[in-house]
């Protein structure tokens, strides 16, 4: 079946650390892959994606992704965190099809102290 | 605000009634999606609209549920006979046809059923 595992449920950091967020999905063929975010009390705001191309991908507020297809990973990293990172981030894939139906994982609760 | 807009934000109901859920999405977006989010998980992919059709549905999605979009721009989700199992947040999402692009969220219809 068509799955993503986020593999931290809390992350608890201090400002100023780096972060790395673990994500992995089943094989299916063709993907595409997205980093959601969610600042509470608002609506899921997408971070990143990678349709094709580069591996490497650069979102929003300095957060990338990397695309290692040998591990179907999409893990999302960013050097230095900051308070107002505190959100739940979610990995989320689309399989090769016309739906483009997201498949989430879990979420990560981030925590971020000052 | 062109955004996603879903009404009503929080829903409370007794169970056994029926309720109905609004979603406007974005103007010019023709495929529009229902998730539902249950606490400690990610969305959950219920239906799939392009334009007025109702191209796809999730074995999540029983008989008691039914969603529509007439005129291929609104949409409304119905459950009947409410379960204190549906209790959950609904989300819809809208997106574009025109190749590779990324769905929008709306705050999503917090549902709870005493």
């Amino acid at each position: 079946a068509q799955s993503v595992s986020q593999h931290n449920h809390h992350v608890i950091l201090s400002e100023a650390a780096s972060l790395e967020l673990g994500c992995n999905y089943s094989y299916g063929g063709t993907v595409n892959l997205f980093w959601y975010v969610q600042y509470p009390g608002q609506h899921l705001q997408l971070l990143l994606k990678y349709f094709s191309g580069d591996p490497l991908v650069k979102g929003i507020k300095g957060f990338e992704a990397e695309f290692i297809k040998s591990k179907f990973s999409f893990n999302l990293r960013k050097p230095s965190v900051q308070w107002s990172d505190t959100a739940e981030y979610f990995c989320a894939v689309t399989y090769g099809g016309a739906t483009n139906k997201l498949i989430f994982g879990t979420g990560t609760l981030l925590a971020v102290q000052p | 605000d062109t955004g996603v807009s879903q009404d009503p934000r929080h829903k409370i109901t007794k169970r056994g009634q029926n309720v109905t859920f609004r979603c406007d999405p974005i103007s010019e977006h023709n495929r529009l999606y229902w998730y539902r989010q249950t606490l400690g998980q990610g969305p959950e992919f219920l239906t799939y609209f392009q334009n007025e059709a109702q191209l796809e549905k999730s074995r999540l999605l029983s008989d008691r549920f039914s969603a529509e979009r007439p005129k291929g721009s609104f949409s409304t989700l119905e459950i009947q006979r409410t379960e204190q199992g549906d209790s959950a947040m609904y989300l819809c999402a809208s997106s574009s046809r025109q190749g590779n692009t990324e769905a929008f969220f709306g705050q999503g219809t917090r549902l709870t059923v005493v």
